[in-house]
């Protein structure tokens, strides 16, 4: 079982609506947790980070956590083409390191 | 503040040779970490340095090490280069801490040939 999966993309959206991203960990000691987004040929860029249980809202971005369920979810509001990227979960745990999922290809159509 | 700095940002080495990539780190920030990005394998972890020392090193083959220097700048060799290694290696850094964010540099993209 892999440490950190997301769900399978690519995910198309029209403009303006909602996109929804999953991602799922294994590890229960897991303590931090980060989205970042990936465009083509270019290195991640953080866009998220959240620690406790529930939501944590930025601008169109909204993150939601719940360790019970080991469940991090990214919801992008009004999407704009320039939000079409891959978008990665990363979880960490007290190992000085992230582990991340596959990532998740998402496109906005205009 | 300046960004992560990677260098070189591109290079093409042939089966057999080693290569270095360096890393300067934020400003202020004294945790380097190291990982590898494949279409295949996704990013995964390579190694993580602070205050010099080697805190975790992920799963790869002892061709692969690195060293922090005492300014926190960090390389990153590997020898014996394989066509599989072509990659694009990310460098991150942070400022302390188990928890607190990482921030990628732009990365060297390695294709081995």
């Amino acid at each position: 079982q892999k440490e950190v999966e997301q769900n399978s993309g690519p995910l198309s959206v029209p403009e303006g609506a909602i996109a929804s991203l999953n991602c799922t960990y294994s590890d229960r000691g897991s303590q931090s947790f980060f989205w970042y987004r990936q465009y083509s040929g270019k290195s991640p860029e953080l866009i998220m980070f959240i620690y406790s249980n529930g939501d944590k809202e930025d601008g169109r971005f909204t993150a939601q956590l719940n360790k019970a369920s080991q469940y991090v979810s990214l919801l992008i509001r009004d999407s704009q083409p320039s939000d079409s990227a891959t978008y990665l979960c990363a979880v960490g745990s007290n190992d000085y390191k992230l582990s991340f999922g596959a990532g998740t290809t998402v496109t906005v159509r205009a | 503040k300046a960004g992560v700095t990677q260098t070189p940002r591109y290079l093409i080495k042939t089966r057999g040779q080693q290569v270095t990539l360096s890393c300067s780190p934020i400003s202020g920030h004294r945790s380097v970490s190291w990982y590898q990005q494949t279409p295949g394998q996704g990013l995964q972890f390579l190694f993580e340095y602070f205050s010099e020392t080697q805190r975790n090193k992920g799963n790869f083959p002892g061709r692969f090490s690195g060293r922090q220097f005492s300014n926190s700048r960090s390389e990153m060799n590997v020898s014996t280069l394989e066509l599989g290694d072509s990659a694009l290696y990310l460098c991150a850094s942070r400022e302390q801490g188990d928890s607190s964010t990482i921030y990628f540099g732009e990365g060297s993209w390695l294709t081995v040939v």
